[in-house]
């Protein structure tokens, strides 16, 4: 079975710009959840969504946002970047209702110059 | 508030000197609390689930324990390999969030 993806791996972008992260769970997998991983803070929590629906958010600005597809691929989106919005970002997939074990994705490097 | 926090922030242990790593947490209601392994630049890797206290879970040279407050990584015998940073992770009752302690980075030298 293969594991969770995302594209891209690596990614540089200057400040004010935009960027759109893709994230494909394992197959049958409905549950996505999003992760910001800094040095300094760690992982944090950005969002969840499970059938295309925006479950769970933490507590990050409004120029974070994320969607989810029918087929459950999900995309992130930060808009007006920033300094530190450089950081790796994670995406996990999980089944949801059969445990609530998350299976991470390799993560997108993200450098904003 | 920190929910999560794991204790030591790194381990230096020689091969074969086993030790433990400590995950404290502060969630009112416990769904389940989760162990992860991740290695420099990939995701982090899926070791366990525990949900209730008492239960334990091995895998290979790790073994997992729960108690109401706190979870503990157990490493026997550990092998240079087994160097990497270990994450723990809580999911509460209410409202599904998942919380990530800031990792244990253990380095264990031939």
């Amino acid at each position: 079975k293969a594991g969770v993806t995302q594209t891209p791996r690596y990614l540089i972008k200057t400040r004010g710009q935009q960027v759109t992260l893709s994230c494909s769970p394992i197959s049958g997998h409905r549950s996505v959840s999003w992760y910001q991983q800094t040095p300094g803070q760690g992982l944090q929590f950005l969002f969840e969504y499970f059938s295309e629906t925006q479950r769970n958010k933490g507590n990050f600005p409004g120029r974070f946002s994320g969607r989810q597809f029918s087929n459950s691929r999900s995309e992130m989106n930060v808009s007006t970047l920033e300094l530190g919005d450089s950081a790796l970002y994670l995406c996990a997939s999980s089944f949801r209702d059969r445990g609530n074990e998350q299976f991470f994705g390799p993560g997108t490097r993200l450098t904003v110059l | 508030e920190d929910q999560v926090t794991q204790s030591p922030e790194a381990l230096r242990l020689q091969e074969g000197e086993s030790s433990s790593l400590n995950c404290s947490y502060t969630v009112s209601g416990l769904r389940g609390l989760f162990w992860y392994r991740q290695d420099p630049g990939k995701g982090p890797e899926f070791l366990f689930t525990l949900y209730s206290a008492g239960e334990e879970k091995e895998k290979e040279r790790l073994k997992a324990t729960l108690t109401k407050k706190e979870s503990f990584l157990h490493i026997t015998a550990p092998k240079p390999e087994d160097s990497a940073t270990y994450l723990c992770a809580v999911q509460e009752n209410n409202f599904n969030k998942f919380y990530f302690g800031s990792g244990t980075k253990l380095n264990v030298k031939p």
